[in-house]
């Protein structure tokens, strides 16, 4: 597609259910990444998909977060027992090769609100 | 790891002013220092960047500065105009390589 499209871009669930947030990156791009944006805070790293290799979790900031990306291309960050504390805006990124030699180009984000 | 430190967090100019945003960074081998900028509502958006083997990059308004040794750049914005109006992101590469970290944001208000 001509940009990345993040869907749903809002989500209000209630505290406890799990959510899953879908991102479709730009048509070839093999690097994909995720980050959370908290009301007035900066962009927190959580995951990087490159290619078919291993990705880059370290970002994670519980076991309750996850992520994967099918066939190189489509990814899925699913939170489990969400908390209100989960309550951010969840961006996603992809570039062409690796993101920090060339940089990103990232989607509108998902809203998410934990209720 | 990386850290990315960004001032000020908010900036007000007149039309016509220049803007300038200021971030450090600890990684001595950090080697590539993108911008972004964030209207309401949308996702960041790359707005210029610099690499490690020059010190200063211009494109129309805006330029970005780099020094090395101090481990420190500069976005520098001239002629502001109140389209941008935003919030303005730096960043560096993680110390794995593996993905950007970006400083807290400044918010920038160009009144007329």
């Amino acid at each position: 597609g001509a940009g990345v499209s993040q869907s749903p871009s809002n989500k209000v669930t209630e505290k406890g259910k799990d959510v899953e947030l879908r991102c479709d990156p730009i048509s070839g791009h093999t690097a994909l990444y995720w980050y959370r944006q908290s009301l007035g805070q900066g962009l927190e790293f959580l995951i990087y998909f490159q290619g078919n290799s291993a990705p880059d979790k370290s970002g994670l900031p519980s076991d309750r977060f996850s992520a994967e990306r099918t066939g190189g291309s489509v990814s899925t960050l699913t939170i489990q027992r969400t908390q209100q504390e989960d309550s951010a805006v969840y961006l996603c990124a992809s570039s062409l090769v690796r993101g920090t030699s060339y940089g990103y180009t990232f989607g509108s984000g998902t809203r998410l609100t934990v209720v | 790891g990386e850290n990315v430190e960004q001032h000020p967090s908010t900036l007000s100019v007149q039309e016509g002013d220049s803007a300038v945003i200021k971030c450090t960074y600890s990684d001595s081998a950090s080697n590539y220092f993108p911008w972004y900028k964030q209207e309401l509502g949308k996702g960041p958006q790359l707005i210029i960047d610099i690499r490690s083997n020059v010190g200063e990059k211009k494109d129309q308004r805006i330029a970005v500065t780099l020094n090395k040794t101090a481990k420190h750049f500069s976005l520098h914005i001239t002629e502001t105009q109140p389209e941008d109006s935003a919030v303005y992101f730096c960043a560096a590469p993680n110390q794995a390589g593996t993905a950007l970290i970006f400083g807290k944001g400044t918010t920038l208000s160009v009144s007329s």
